[in-house]
């Protein structure tokens, strides 16, 4: 079955990287997605690499994705206060725009 | 602008009381589904809808219905709602692998 981990809480000061980490089991999936939320707010979609791709960078943002260990994780370079929320990565799989979740990594960034 | 908007987006009630979460989308999106986010869960989805009367359920559809007579809109309804339902609720409507998500609304069931 579907099963997607993350850890609940990170930690970081203002300027530093924060690595945000990801796991997943069904090695089917097509696509893999970085959502952020603000806090009140919904899901903004952040960043998404296909599965055949092993890294992709967005400005401040890198996805690199190990497919042989399941692994998926965002880098966001020179980490601002605005970038406190909540990121979930998500996969997708093939004919289906059904997403599944992890659950969820709160990310505080203090000056 | 494209965008997928809920109503409402807070809402207290009371046990059994039935209610309707309204979802609607402008982007002629087909694809449309409903999630819960819950701590430490991540977002469920509840149901989802390929096209206009097509609607399916997805991981936690018990205790909720939905319909879709129209490409725009897509509703929520809790018949008989329970505490357990009490939550954040997320619609989103997708095209080309990308959903757009809803602002969420906060259902509180006393």
């Amino acid at each position: 079955g579907e099963d997607v981990e993350q850890s609940l809480f990170l930690s970081v000061r203002e300027g530093d990287s924060s690595v945000i980490n990801c796991t997943y089991t069904d090695s089917s999936s097509t696509y893999l997605y970085w959502y952020k939320q603000e806090p009140g707010a919904g899901l903004q979609l952040l960043t998404y690499i296909f599965s055949n791709m092993d890294m992709k960078q967005d400005q401040r943002l890198t996805v690199l994705l190990n497919k042989k260990d399941k692994h998926l994780s965002l880098r966001i370079a020179d980490t601002q206060t605005g970038d406190s929320a909540i990121y979930f990565c998500a996969e997708s799989f093939d004919n289906t725009d059904k997403l599944i979740f992890g659950t969820g990594t709160r990310l505080q960034v203090f000056p | 602008e494209a965008q997928v908007t809920q109503n409402p987006r807070y809402l207290i009630t009371v046990t059994g009381k039935k209610l309707t979460v309204t979802c609607s989308q402008n982007m002629n999106h087909e694809y449309m589904s409903w999630y819960r986010q819950d701590p430490g869960l991540g977002l469920r989805q509840i149901y989802y809808s390929m096209n206009v009367e097509v609607t399916d359920k997805g991981d936690v559809p018990e205790g909720y219905k939905v319909s879709r007579k129209e490409k725009r809109n897509f509703p929520l309804i809790l018949e008989s709602p329970s505490p357990n339902q009490t939550s954040l609720y997320f619609c989103a409507s997708s095209f080309a692998l990308t959903q757009y998500f809803g602002p969420g609304t906060r259902l509180t069931v006393l």
